[in-house]
């Protein structure tokens, strides 16, 4: 079975411009989540979508943002991208929905903004 | 809303020897705390987890204790191995969002 793939792998931005992650969960599984990844504040969770519906939220503003489509693939956006943004953004997905099952991480998207 | 703290941030121990590290959390509402260990430049992966109506489990080396009057919940790793060397990240789950300790950088040193 082929495990949780993102694309694109590395990603550099200007300040101001917007992004589009995409995670592709392992087949299957209908829950996926985000996390952003930094130095110095860790792995801090930004959303979870299961069956094409947001089911929780992080404490992140709404320029971030994220769907679910039937297949279970997911995307993130993140508009009018500042400086702090810049991260690891990892993707996660399970069986059903989170807590409820194993979590599996992508390799994640390595965001730079100039 | 859940907070989750995490000591030591770095731990030392000579192969062979025994790695404790604490969480604790301060929703009593989580009840699904699981561990991941992720190494360097590698993605994060479960390695134990546990939930609320258990007080311990293992698998192998790795054993998890959860203290939910105290609200801590701790990873020992026993007879540790050079190939344990990591970033070790504990989280709860309260139900609506999964919370993440800051990390344990665990050097293993043959």
């Amino acid at each position: 079975k082929a495990g949780v793939t993102q694309t694109p792998r590395y990603l550099i931005k200007t300040r101001g411009q917007q992004v589009t992650l995409s995670c592709s969960p392992i087949s299957g599984h209908r829950s996926v989540s985000w996390y952003q990844q930094t130095p110095g504040q860790g792995l801090q969770f930004l959303f979870e979508y299961f069956s094409e519906t947001q089911r929780n939220k992080g404490n992140f503003p709404g320029r971030f943002s994220g769907r679910q489509f039937s297949n279970s693939r997911s995307e993130m956006n993140v508009s009018t991208l500042e400086l702090g943004d810049s991260a690891l953004y990892l993707c996660a997905s399970s069986l059903v929905h989170l807590g409820a099952a194993k979590l599996f991480f992508g390799s994640g998207t390595q965001l730079s903004v100039l | 809303g859940e907070n989750v703290e995490q000591h030591p941030s770095t731990l030392s121990v000579q192969e062979g020897d025994s790695a404790v590290i604490k969480c604790t959390y301060s929703d009593s509402a989580s009840n699904y705390f699981p561990w991941y260990k992720q190494e360097l430049g590698k993605r994060p992966q479960l390695i134990i987890d546990i939930r609320s109506n258990v007080g311990e489990k293992k698998d192998q080396r790795i054993a998890v204790t959860l203290n939910k009057t105290a609200k801590h919940f701790s990873l020992h790793i026993t007879e540790t191995q050079p190939e344990d060397s990591a970033v070790y990240f504990c989280a709860g789950f309260n139900g609506n969002k999964l919370v993440f300790g800051a990390g344990t950088i665990l050097r293993v040193k043959s």
